[in-house]
């Protein structure tokens, strides 16, 4: 079955570093969404990302989608303590199928 | 507008019991997920309805675990009987559509001691 991989697991930075995970699909994907899990909380929805080489932009957030739709990043600029979190990306092989989410990579800024 | 609600939100039983869990989506969204997280993970997908009818129940234990959605709007997950290893957050969600941006609920921290 699809296999939806993410790295790092774990990325600790000083306040106003960068941030960047990495998910990657074993099979080719019809689109893909990101979402953030604040400790204790739920998942909310961030993005989704439809097209071949797609980037989107909100603030300080850079999603982008691989030309082979089977990969994507999130990439943070200057992170705040604010996006402390657990970033999840969900992958679905065709338009209307069941969503594979990643294990997350887990975001801890220090101030 | 109101978002996804669940109860209970914590439930603790001993293993070879039944729980129980309810949700109810956000008015008039036709898709409802169940998920399973367990501890250091994503979630899982355990169904997923589109109004009553079941899309995909692939990765649901049906030997233990079954769902319903019979008005096409809240929903009943179930297991019957518990293991250890159930021992997960179990999350809703519900999407207007089937591609669609999902809204998880706050979950139930289920413990199976």
């Amino acid at each position: 079955g699809q296999q939806v991989m993410q790295i790092p697991q774990y990325q600790h930075v000083q306040e106003g570093e960068d941030f960047t995970t990495y998910c990657n699909s074993s099979t080719t994907l019809s689109n893909i969404q990101w979402y953030k899990q604040r400790p204790g909380g739920h998942p909310v929805f961030l993005i989704q990302l439809v097209k071949s080489g797609e980037v989107k932009k909100q603030k300080r957030l850079t999603f982008q989608f691989g030309e082979a739709k089977k990969n994507s990043s999130l990439h943070i600029t200057a992170t705040q303590t604010t996006d402390v979190g657990t970033y999840f990306c969900a992958g679905r092989e065709t338009n209307a199928g069941k969503s594979t989410f990643g294990d997350g990579t887990t975001l801890t800024v220090k101030p | 507008e109101a978002g996804v609600a669940q109860s209970p939100r914590y439930k603790i039983i001993e293993k070879r019991q039944s729980v129980a869990f309810w949700c109810n989506p956000i008015s008039g969204h036709a898709t409802l997920y169940w998920y399973q997280q367990i501890l250091g993970q994503g979630p899982k997908l355990l169904i997923q309805f589109q109004n009553n009818g079941v899309v995909d129940d692939s990765q649901l234990p049906k030997d233990r675990f079954s769902a319903e959605r019979l008005k096409g709007v809240d929903s009943t997950l179930k297991i019957q009987p518990a293991k250890l290893e159930d021992s997960a957050v179990y999350l809703c969600a519900s999407s207007s559509g089937l591609a669609g941006e999902q809204f998880f609920g706050p979950g139930t921290r289920l413990t199976v001691l």
